[in-house]
């Protein structure tokens, strides 16, 4: 089955500056790629995804790449905000395998210091 | 639009007590469902899925179950909690297509289960 990797599991950036957000996924099959922001105390809520025929995707100050070959992904958020910070996942998924469900990142927490 | 609700928010329970979180979805019909659990500081670990009424299937083997009387209800149970079961529990649910899961999940506020 699925098995994604994320790093790093904590990252601090001063606010302002840029942050990245890795992940690495096993199943040549998985197409959709979507990330979620968790903030204290609450359900994670989509950001953005992406789909295996896209190589990136800009959202405002959010943007994911994605290298079908290397089979990687990640998350990068310029100009940080203190809003930014939460607790971020990746997670990937092969829409054609039925009822499966989203395998997830174990999350990284983004701390942007003012 | 579609909203999931799910309580109690927090639960303060003692170690060996019964167990029920329930969580509903409204404004969709036959969703996919999920609970998972998140340790102190941990990931997401999906515990429960739900593809139809009365279909459960377990990803961690454990003394907590789901059960899915309705459409759109979920609930998760235990009949004698463990210390270890203390967490953050989230109900999810996602379309259902013609391929299975589709696209985005949506989770719900969380219940937190503290057992002493």
């Amino acid at each position: 089955g699925e098995n994604v990797e994320q790093h790093p599991s904590t990252l601090s950036v001063q606010e302002g500056d840029s942050a990245v957000i890795k992940c690495t996924y096993s199943d040549s099959a998985s197409n959709y790629f979507p990330w979620y922001k968790q903030e204290l105390g609450k359900g994670p809520q989509l950001i953005i995804d992406i789909r295996s025929n896209v190589g990136e995707k800009k959202d405002q100050r959010i943007a994911v790449t994605l290298n079908k070959t290397a089979k990687h992904f990640s998350l990068h958020i310029t100009e940080t905000q203190p809003e930014d910070s939460a607790v971020y996942f990746c997670a990937a998924h092969d829409r054609n395998s039925g009822n499966t469900p989203l395998v997830f990142g174990k999350g990284t927490r983004l701390s942007v210091i003012a | 639009s579609q909203t999931i609700h799910q309580w109690p928010a927090t639960l303060v329970q003692p170690v060996g007590s019964p167990l029920s979180l329930e969580c509903t979805v409204e404004g969709t019909s036959n969703p996919n469902l999920y609970w998972y659990r998140q340790a102190a500081g941990r990931g997401l670990q999906l515990l429960f899925y739900s593809v139809g009424i009365g279909q459960i299937s377990s990803e961690v083997p454990q003394n907590l179950s789901a059960s899915r009387p309705q459409d759109r209800q979920f609930i998760l149970s235990s009949k004698k909690l463990l210390l270890s079961d203390s967490g953050f529990y989230l109900c999810a649910w996602s379309k259902r297509g013609r391929g299975g899961v589709t696209g985005e999940l949506f989770f719900g506020e969380g219940s937190r289960l503290t057992v002493l």
